[in-house]
């Protein structure tokens, strides 16, 4: 079956613009991770969702970050007024959400604040 | 709470055992383990959880010590495809549902042939 999947691959744009990344995750799971990878270090957590709701957003940097998930399925994260520190990859990851459980990861998207 | 991987780099030759380990300062609930190759998406190895359970692939062991908050990653035999970055990733709480992880900055396997 497929994955999960994330677009764009790539995005670049300029300091100050809104951006927003997708993630379709895996069919049928119902928690999804958002995640965000600079180089050379791990995954940071960011913010979790399970269904419809932000189960837990305590790893969002400030408020220009901004995610939702309104059918319960597709999620969007949505990065206002961008700054160049908010270059990285970012993650989705998802898992059948009824407990600990392996949590499968998109390709990221790639973004660079120019 | 970040947790703390060592060592961060080694280098094997194949066929060479290897043991990565993960500590936490805060008491655990489950542990993590993800191998990342360059450029590619995080792949699952597996989950060690409080109270001995396990789910994970059949080649891969791990260890999880409750009370030191520790867990160590075991690769014997190793094969040219373990190369990458592995990493930890821990959950201090649950709640009764998933949660976020919180990972170590990664160790980078290389295996040489």
């Amino acid at each position: 079956g497929a994955g999960v999947s994330q677009t764009p691959s790539n995005k670049v744009t300029e300091k100050g613009k809104y951006v927003e990344l997708r993630c379709d995750p895996i069919s049928g799971h119902t928690a999804l991770y958002w995640y965000r990878q600079s180089l050379g270090q791990g995954p940071e957590f960011l913010i979790y969702f399970q269904g419809t709701g932000a189960a837990d957003d305590s790893g969002l940097p400030n408020d220009r970050f901004f995610a939702v998930r309104p059918e319960g399925s597709v999620s969007t994260l949505k990065i206002q007024r961008t700054e160049r520190g908010d270059s990285a990859v970012y993650l989705c990851a998802s898992s059948l959400g009824a407990g600990v459980d392996e949590q499968f990861f998109g390709p990221g998207t790639r973004l660079t604040v120019l | 709470q970040q947790p703390v991987q060592s060592p961060q780099a080694v280098i094997l030759r194949e066929g060479e055992d290897a043991v990565i380990n993960c500590s936490s300062s805060k008491a655990l609930y489950s542990v993590h383990w993800y191998r990342q190759k360059h450029g590619e998406a995080p792949v699952f190895l597996m989950i060690l959880l409080k109270g001995g359970e396990q789910k994970g692939h059949e080649k891969i062991s791990a260890s999880f010590n409750e009370k030191k908050q520790q867990s160590s990653l075991y690769l014997t035999a190793s094969q040219l495809s373990y190369s990458g970055t592995y990493f930890c990733g821990t959950e201090m709480y649950s709640g009764g549902g998933a949660d976020g992880l919180t990972f170590g900055k990664g160790t980078h396997l290389i295996i040489q042939p």
